[in-house]
């Protein structure tokens, strides 16, 4: 069975902190991504990577950065927080064209 | 603009009847679709999904019909279950060479299944 982890459920945090979000899966997936979930807006692609050291900005990037080292881990990096990115952030992996597995999502605060 | 369209942001419907979830797209190079099934507090999960060569498919209880003149699809569940009250997303990519395009989400419709 696939397992998407994400390493905290719930994180406060002030503005204008730089914010990590590490995502960990286990299944040797090539494809991996950060969604934000919003109320009435659905789930918006803010990155996605293809490959170890490659990036490719989804619909929403702005304000945020990724990075993947290792085949296994993608981190969601918050420049500079801001309370408009408050939401609920969502990682995914993916082999070839199957479907998309996600993680249990991290509810992020900016305070 | 909203390539995939869930306009029903909620439905609610009695245990042992049929849910009807719908989808509608705009994009006519969409090949692939999903329908992906989310609780409070979790990730989404996989429920189904459709390939644009075929207008039903099946799986137990969910069943998901496509029709591509109308660009529609439909998520029906029979019968329905209190525990399958959720948001329901629908998401829409296409393939190529054994890869996969970024899926598109629809906004989401909440069931809720009363016992």
């Amino acid at each position: 069975d696939v397992k998407v982890t994400q390493s905290s459920r719930y994180l406060v945090k002030r503005t204008g902190e730089k914010v990590f979000l590490e995502c960990v899966q286990d299944m040797d997936h090539e494809n991996m991504f950060w969604y934000r979930q919003d109320p009435g807006l659905g789930l918006r692609l803010i990155y996605f990577s293809y490959d170890v050291k490659m990036k490719e900005k989804g619909d929403i990037p702005e304000g945020y950065s990724v990075s993947r080292e290792k085949k296994e881990r993608f981190s969601l990096i918050l420049e500079s927080a801001s309370t408009n990115q408050t939401s609920m952030y969502l990682c995914a992996s993916s082999a070839g064209a199957q479907p998309q597995h996600f993680g249990d999502g991290t509810r992020l605060s900016i305070l | 603009d909203q390539q995939v369209k869930q306009n029903s942001p909620s439905l609610s419907v009695q245990e042992g009847r049929i849910s009807i979830l719908n989808c509608d797209y705009t994009n006519s190079m969409f090949d692939y679709f999903l329908w992906y099934k989310k609780y409070p507090a979790e990730g989404p999960t996989f429920l189904i999904s459709i390939s644009s060569i075929k207008d039903k498919n099946e799986d137990g209880r969910f069943t998901v019909f496509l029709n591509k003149s109308a660009k529609h699809l439909s998520l029906h569940i029979v019968p329905s279950q209190p525990g399958d009250s959720a948001v329901y997303f629908c998401a829409a990519t296409f393939n190529y060479g054994g890869s996969q395009g970024n899926l598109i989400f629809g906004k989401g419709t909440k069931l809720s299944v009363k016992p």
